[in-house]
């Protein structure tokens, strides 16, 4: 499969817990993005890597957030202190920028629940 | 900043008819790029189709097709032939062009129901 690939696909966890999910892009693309889904709502940007820089960090990613792609591969995404707030399906989407003719290619995601 | 708005949460279609689904969006941006992403049930988010706003002609890929109205500001997406597999939500989005960043504004979705 050479698609967006997130482990793992569903997490439940405690409040006050840290979680940290995983995303493997496109091998050949370079740009990673992390979206936030909620109930009833469309994707909401998060965060992007060009590479292995972080970017562009949406004022939704408070200090408990943090993503990291190191050597431009795959990313993750640490929730520190969870709380109920945080409940959300989290995407990841990746491209190869060509201009006009970037496309996103997202993953199934990961369905985060903080009981 | 940019909003998109699609003002029908939910959707139903007999099977091989044609529904069209709204979206609006606001924009001071002049180049840019206005997207219809599906995303069935349990599955990952797909491209259904792309509109470049130079491009006055509208976009088509089978058996979806848009109406571009940019003065209006208005992008709905028509489903001809409408198949049990269309059943989704349907993501109207936004990309600023001509900058570095490529990401997208999500409309709130359409719940589409094809029914037998």
């Amino acid at each position: 499969d050479t698609g967006v690939s997130q482990d793992p696909r569903h997490k439940i966890t405690k409040r006050g817990q840290n979680v940290t999910f995983r995303c493997d892009p496109i091998s050949e693309h370079n740009r990673l993005y992390w979206y936030r889904q909620t109930l009833g709502q469309g994707p909401e940007f998060l965060t992007y890597f060009q590479n292995e820089a972080q970017l562009e960090k949406s004022r939704l990613l408070s200090d408990r957030f943090s993503a990291e792609r190191p050597k431009g591969s795959f990313s993750t995404l640490e929730i520190q202190r969870t709380e109920q707030g945080d409940s959300a399906m989290y995407l990841c989407a990746s491209s190869l920028v060509q201009g006009a003719r970037t496309e996103a290619f997202f993953g199934q995601g990961t369905r985060l629940t903080v009981v | 900043a940019q909003t998109v708005t699609q003002s029908q949460p939910e959707m139903s279609v007999q099977e091989a008819e044609t529904v069209t689904l709204s979206c609006t969006y606001d924009t001071s941006e002049s180049n840019y790029y206005l997207f219809w992403y599906k995303q069935p049930p349990s599955r990952q988010m797909i491209l259904v189709i792309r509109q470049e706003a130079y491009k006055q002609q509208n976009a088509t890929e089978n058996r979806f097709s848009v109406n571009f109205q940019k003065a209006a500001k208005s992008f709905s997406l028509k489903i001809s032939d409408s198949q049990l597999g269309d059943t989704a939500m349907y993501f109207c989005a936004f990309m600023r062009g001509g900058g570095s960043n490529y990401k997208l504004t999500f409309g709130k979705g359409t719940l589409l129901t094809v029914n037998p």
